[in-house]
């Protein structure tokens, strides 16, 4: 069956980098993308970027553009996503859902990491 | 970039119909998939392509998409069914082309 399992809850200060891991089994990770999705306490789901398990082509949100980074490493049907300088608004709950391609479903979903940033 | 708009919450008794709006441009013109999310939960697709159903899903989930707005719709509600849930879509003329409306928390009664 298709899981994915992400890394655990981080504790980052201001202007710090997180970078949280999204591990796929069950299906050939080479054949989809990942999205990364976040959740602030309390609110909404955000959209945040797109990476190709296939080739590595990315496509990140706008407002997150330079302090992003999306990338895989096939070897291990792993995802990254690593954040740079943090801020206290981007503590949040960050999920890796598989993405088959631009208009498709996210039909997996990883549990989530929990991201706090806090002095 | 495209908005969708989710009423912020919509309450229905049990045995009873729920309606969820999820308002955009032309909506009609694009695929709407929905998401229910429970406390603590990741989220869980219930509807992609405007109306197909994944496996394991319960039939009293359906959703139609026309005009500027698509509605999912969960009949005879059960207490379980008390969730947040999201649209989302991509907007292939959008540099932010994976949206998702606000979200709807539903309440059964």
């Amino acid at each position: 069956q298709v899981q994915l399992v992400q890394s655990g809850a981080e504790v980052k200060k201001p202007g710090a980098s997180v970078k949280v891991s999204c591990k796929a089994s069950g299906y050939t990770f080479t054949s989809y993308g990942i999205s990364w999705v976040r959740q602030a306490p309390g609110q909404g789901l955000e959209w945040m970027g797109w990476i190709s398990a296939y080739n590595g082509n990315t496509n990140y949100a706008q407002k997150l553009q330079g302090r992003v980074t999306m990338t895989t490493d096939t070897s291990t049907s792993t995802a990254y996503m690593e954040l740079r300088s943090l801020r206290s608004d981007d503590t949040a709950v960050y999920y890796c859902a598989r993405d088959a391609r631009p208009g498709a479903p996210f039909d997996y979903w990883g549990q989530g990491t929990l991201v706090t940033v806090s002095s | 970039s495209y908005v969708l708009t989710q009423p912020p919450s919509v309450s229905v008794a049990p045995g009873k119909t729920a309606r969820i709006t999820c308002g955009g441009n032309n909506i009609g013109s694009k695929s709407v998939h929905w998401y229910q999310q429970k406390p603590g939960q990741a989220p869980v697709l219930v509807i992609y392509y405007d109306s197909d159903r994944p496996s394991g899903i319960p039939e009293r989930f359906s959703g139609s998409n026309s005009g500027n707005t698509a509605t999912l719709t969960i009949s005879r509600v059960e207490a379980g069914d008390e969730a947040d849930y999201y649209c989302q879509v991509w907007d292939s003329s959008s540099d932010h082309p994976r949206v998702f409306g606000g979200g709807t928390k539903l309440t059964v009664l």
